[in-house]
């Protein structure tokens, strides 16, 4: 079966560095997105990786691993409107994109 | 551009009642797609459309669910007869296979409440 895998739950301070993991197991490998979704609003797109490396975009940055099947959102200087819960998509084989149940981050001051 | 428009933002009925969700994908995006999110079981894709055609409906939950497309500018889900479980945010996303990424844009979502 298909899988992604994700924490629940993280807590970080404001100012400080968390990174997020997601793992996953897919049927094909076409490209892994991260969204990030704010209480009772839809999903945004923070970035796409289907190389192996970093992307940086300012604060945000995300890492992929094929051959470990693995990726993170890193995210610096934290700030309190980056209290969202993150998103990890795997778009596979059949070019359908599979989520993950999220990870909900929680930012205090 | 104005992004995927989605309508209504929040929709109350009584069990038993045909619901009708409607979206208005991003022009020139060529694949739109329905979504449920649930506490329970997160984001889960009900149905997507390339060019106005139906590619994969085994998402949707049953025969209550069905969508249609009926050109490139419009799209809608209904379920009849609703029941409490349907409750939840069914959003609308779009994208354009042109783009390499074929990122998803989503719209704000409709909370649908079925008592």
């Amino acid at each position: 079966g298909q899988n992604i895998d994700q924490p629940t739950e993280m807590t970080a301070t404001e100012g400080a560095i968390v990174q997020i993991n997601c793992t996953y197991q897919t049927s094909g490998f076409n490209g892994l997105f991260w969204y990030q979704q704010h209480a009772g609003e839809a999903p945004t797109f923070l970035s796409y990786n289907v190389l192996d490396g970093l992307e940086e975009k300012g604060r945000f940055s995300s890492f992929l691993s094929r051959s470990k099947g693995y990726s993170y959102l890193l995210l610096k200087e934290l700030q309190m409107k980056d209290s969202a819960s993150y998103l990890c998509a795997v778009r596979d084989s059949n070019y359908q994109l599979i989520w993950g149940a999220g990870t909900k981050l929680i930012i205090k001051p | 551009d104005a992004g995927v428009i989605q309508s209504p933002r929040h929709e109350v009925t009584e069990m038993g009642q045909e619901v009708t969700l409607r979206c208005k994908p991003i022009s020139g995006h060529d694949y739109l797609f329905w979504y449920r999110q649930t506490m329970m079981r997160g984001l889960e894709l009900l149905i997507y459309f390339n060019n106005n055609v139906p590619i994969d409906d085994s998402g949707m939950p049953e025969d209550r669910f069905s969508a249609k497309m009926p050109n490139a500018s419009f799209s809608t889900l209904k379920i009849q007869p609703s029941e409490p479980r349907d409750s939840a945010v069914y959003f609308c996303a779009s994208s354009n296979r042109d783009r390499w990424e074929n990122i998803q844009y989503f719209g704000a979502g409709t909370r649908l409440s079925v008592l």
